[in-house]
């Protein structure tokens, strides 16, 4: 099973700011790599898939980079609602699909 | 628009059942693989079983294989879970979820609201 590992757990700035976030594969997953956005009460928003690709309806401040075992999301100038939490999730090698832990992305 | 509405959760004693449903809708149900994902209390995402857009085929979680069947009715825009065995550890929000493809796990662009299953005597 590929164990995907984000980085950082928790994430403060300020609306405005640059957020980089990490996601670390145990082995290569190629370009098989999505990314979601959850608000508290709320279903997973899928944001990118196989890693660059902007979803439906994603605005252009969300892009996802990266090949391998190494991946990121950055959104370019936060807005008062992205801060959430986000989850990458692997399809490479499956079952199982597997997410990471996920990073909280809190107001500084 | 894609409406995915889950249905079917409540509290359940455990080793007890439940059958979880899902009705699709605002797309053709029958192109589409479909997952279900669960989020146990203040935890994170876990992927517990897909269905091809045919039925065809079935992969499930090594936590609740044996345990949960998935299948899906193509002619009601209906996917279900059945959940056996239960236990503590099945706690969690289910989300039903629509899958990009139709015949494999890609990325799932679609997401119910979830229903909550409870384990608890």
């Amino acid at each position: 099973e590929i164990v995907l590992t984000q980085s950082p757990d928790t994430l403060s700035l300020s609306p405005g700011e640059r957020a980089t976030l990490s996601c670390r594969a145990s082995q290569s997953v190629s370009t098989y790599l999505a990314w979601y956005q959850q608000k508290p009460g709320q279903a997973p928003r899928l944001l990118i898939y196989d890693a660059s690709n902007r979803a439906t309806g994603i605005p252009a401040r969300f892009s996802g980079s990266g090949s391998g075992t190494d991946f990121t999301l950055t959104i370019s100038s936060l807005e008062p609602e992205d801060f959430a939490v986000y989850y990458c999730q692997q399809r490479y090698n499956w079952p199982p699909i597997t997410f990471g832990q996920g990073t909280r992305l809190e107001i500084k | 628009q894609v409406q995915l509405v889950e249905s079917g959760g409540g509290v359940v004693q455990p080793g007890g059942s439940l059958r979880l449903s899902c009705a699709a809708s605002g797309f053709t149900f029958s192109d589409y693989g479909m997952h279900w994902v669960r989020q146990a209390p203040g935890k994170g995402l876990e992927w517990v079983a897909f269905q091809r857009y045919d039925g065809s085929n079935k992969n499930y979680a090594d936590s609740v294989k044996g345990r949960f069947t998935i299948s899906r009715d193509n002619s009601k825009n209906t996917l279900y879970l059945q959940m056996n065995s239960l236990g503590a550890e099945d706690t969690a929000v289910y989300y039903c979820a629509k899958d990009r493809m139709a015949t494999s796990a890609t990325c799932l662009d679609y997401w119910g609201q979830g229903t909550l299953v409870t384990v608890s005597s």
